[in-house]
């Protein structure tokens, strides 16, 4: 089975220019979360999708951050303009949709670096 | 408001030591569930355990262990025999009705399990 898939792996970028990120979770999957994970600390929930509705987005700064998931599968997260402080890997998860939290399962993350 | 503190940063041991990873917890819900996650230097996050807070029964799979004291409100994890394949950084979460069964992770502790 394949596993949540997500690119770029890695981004280096200048402040106040834009990027995105892509992610393709498991099939069937009707569960999609965006974490950001800053370097040292746990992973802090951004958006979550189910299907492609917004279930919760009440820690994205939507200033500059925006997600969209088209079709209830694949997704994308952009941030524009980016700040040195948006440094950070930003992982996708995706999840089983059920009346339990359930089992996450992660991608490898995109790494960020804002210079 | 829900927390999760891992108070220890950074654990190391020699091979086949045992180690407890500490994880205390603060929410207000009287149902919640409490996770532990590892991640390896790959990136992606690894589910390894889901509790609810009604089952304080501790569990064992393998060399893992779980210790869950809802009266100290803590939720400890112990590797017996460590490998050194357990080197990675793991984190403990927790989720609850009320809040959308959004995961609140904490720091994360990173193990090193030297040969």
């Amino acid at each position: 089975e394949a596993g949540v898939a997500q690119s770029p792996r890695y981004k280096i970028i200048e402040k106040r220019q834009s990027v995105a990120f892509w992610c393709n979770p498991i099939s069937g999957h009707a569960t999609l979360y965006w974490y950001q994970q800053i370097l040292g600390q746990g992973p802090k929930l951004l958006i979550q999708f189910q299907n492609n509705g917004v279930v919760d987005d009440s820690q994205l700064p939507k200033d500059r951050f925006s997600a969209e998931r088209l079709k209830g599968v694949d997704s994308t997260l952009k941030i524009q303009p980016a700040k040195l402080e948006d440094s950070a890997v930003y992982l996708c998860a995706s999840s089983f949709l059920g009346p339990l939290p359930g089992e996450l399962f992660f991608g490898e993350g995109s790494r960020l670096t804002v210079l | 408001a829900q927390k999760v503190t891992q108070a220890q940063t950074e654990i190391s041991v020699v091979e086949k030591e045992d180690v407890t990873l500490d994880c205390v917890y603060e929410t207000r819900d009287t149902t919640y569930y409490l996770f532990w996650y590892k991640q390896p230097p790959s990136g992606e996050l690894v589910f390894l355990i889901r509790r609810n807070s009604f089952d304080e029964q501790n569990e064992i799979s393998g060399r893992y262990s779980w210790n869950f004291q809802k009266s100290t409100s803590s939720f400890n994890f112990t590797i017996t025999a460590s490998q050194v394949v357990d080197s990675a950084v793991y984190f403990c979460a927790l989720s609850s009705d009320n809040a959308g069964n959004m995961l609140t992770f904490g720091g994360g502790t990173r193990l090193m399990v030297k040969p």
